[in-house]
């Protein structure tokens, strides 16, 4: 049971390159969320997905890109990068349902650079 | 989601037992109250939650105030271990936002 795996750990892009940050949950859970955290700040929701096929923004949407055609993957898309989406990332996920009782599991984090 | 106040940094003693407080007086009836914690270099890590009852759990107690417009997490015997910081979210439904959160600092 390896819970939320993020990969890769650690990105350098250069301006106005795309990339897809990667996450897996092996938990069955309904429930997945990409946060940033800038540094010496908490963390901002960016999207998250209640089930397959359903996704929704959260405080920091704009620049990114979600979808979610399984229940075990959220990937998350940069289509074009900027410098102020320099940032660690960090994926979470919890049974969904009206379970706001139930803890988020969270990855160790992407740690994005855009030069 | 309701808002929560919590002090920037706090300071603690290796054994000792810390109370970390959480201000949130909008609060509304169907609002859990997380707590949890990020140590440097991590993803944040569960704590604990609750309700309108006091919890407790291995990590840690919360206190929930009966008008339930505050809170507070207990850790017991603070250790090294426990030096991170500490966030006090509600959560009434999946858009769940965390604020900056209290750093706690372990003097040994």
């Amino acid at each position: 049971n390896a819970g939320v795996t993020q990969t890769p750990k650690f990105q350098v892009l250069k301006t106005g390159q795309s990339m897809t940050l990667q996450c897996a949950q092996d938990m069955n859970h309904e429930y997945m969320s990409w946060y940033r955290q800038d540094p010496g700040m908490g963390l901002r929701l960016i999207h998250y997905s209640v089930g397959a096929g359903i996704t929704d923004q959260g405080e920091v949407p704009n620049g990114y890109n979600v979808s979610r055609s399984t229940t075990e993957d959220f990937p998350l898309r940069l289509l074009s990068a900027a410098p102020s989406q320099t940032s660690v990332y960090f994926c979470a996920s919890n049974p969904a349902g009206g379970r706001v009782a139930s803890p988020l599991h969270f990855g160790n984090g992407t740690r994005l650079t855009v030069t | 989601d309701a808002k929560t106040t919590q002090p920037n940094s706090m300071e603690s003693n290796e054994e000792e037992p810390v109370h970390l407080p959480c201000n949130h007086s909008t609060i509304s009836g169907t609002d859990y109250i997380h707590w949890y914690r990020q140590l440097p270099s991590q993803g944040p890590e569960y704590v604990i939650h609750g309700l309108t009852s006091n919890v407790n759990n291995r990590m840690a107690s919360l206190a929930i105030a009966e008008d339930r417009k505050s809170s507070t997490l207990i850790l017991h015997r603070a250790t090294l271990r426990d030096a991170a910081v500490y966030y006090c979210i509600l959560r009434r439904n999946n858009d769940m936002r965390f604020g900056a959160g209290t750093r706690l600092t372990v003097k040994p």
